[in-house]
């Protein structure tokens, strides 16, 4: 059974770097098959998809946040990353990292991490 | 971006009832590749049915998917207990994924 972590500070000070860490155990992460993402929620409010990559490293980015965002991946240690920069209070959210196939949608998902951005 | 629209925001019905939750897009749905999520209070959300009509693993037959194009619906035919949650639609044909808003399922 897949399951996913993720990792990280739940506070973050506003024009810092967010930086997030899914780990991916039962299931290697160098599967073809399948995409690892993203997804956001902030409280009150809609769903947002935030990106994904590929095994190789290809990666897919919502255009509104495509210029403050990096998703990388480390196939040697089973985990993918997401880091966020000049932060602001409009990105305070339950962060979900993410399983997803083309012709599937979000097949599995992390159990969230908050993360506050604060002074 | 397809700007998806769920409606009834909340919808109020007793167990046993049937709940149909509608999910409009703002442009045609490409493959038709529209799914639901179910996320009860404190959980992640879980994926109830892709492709539109196509359930997902484990995910009981009183669930169902329908529709194309740009309107989409899901049904529950008899609400057990445990299917009070709030249910999203996501769009994943296009290379931006976008959410609904939600509907909210409570109790009557």
């Amino acid at each position: 059974q897949l399951q996913l972590q993720e990792s990280g500070p739940g506070l973050v000070k506003p024009s810092e770097t967010l930086s997030l860490t899914c780990t991916v155990s039962g299931g290697s992460i160098r599967s073809s098959s399948h995409y690892w993402g993203w997804i956001r929620q902030p409280p009150g409010k809609r769903l947002e998809w935030i990106g994904i990559i590929y095994y190789t490293g290809s990666t897919f980015y919502n255009p509104s946040l495509k210029s403050r965002l990096a998703i990388s991946i480390d196939t040697s240690d089973n985990q993918f990353s997401l880091k966020l920069t000049s932060v602001t209070a409009a990105d305070s959210a339950l962060y979900y990292c993410t399983r997803e196939f083309t012709t599937s949608g979000v097949v599995d998902w992390g159990p969230g991490t908050l993360v506050t951005v604060s002074s | 971006e397809i700007v998806l629209t769920q409606s009834p925001g909340t919808l109020s019905l007793s167990p046993g009832e049937r709940a149909t939750l509608s999910c409009r897009a703002s442009q045609r749905v490409a493959s038709n590749y529209l799914a639901w999520y179910q996320q009860k209070p404190g959980q992640s959300p879980r994926l109830l049915i892709y492709g539109a009509s196509t359930r997902a693993t484990g995910i009981p037959d009183r669930f169902s998917g329908s529709g194309s194009g740009a309107d989409f619906t899901l049904t529950i035919s008899r609400l057990e207990p445990e299917d009070f949650a709030v249910y999203y639609c996501q769009q994943y044909g296009d290379s931006l994924k976008t959410f609904g808003g939600g509907t909210k399922v409570e109790i009557k």
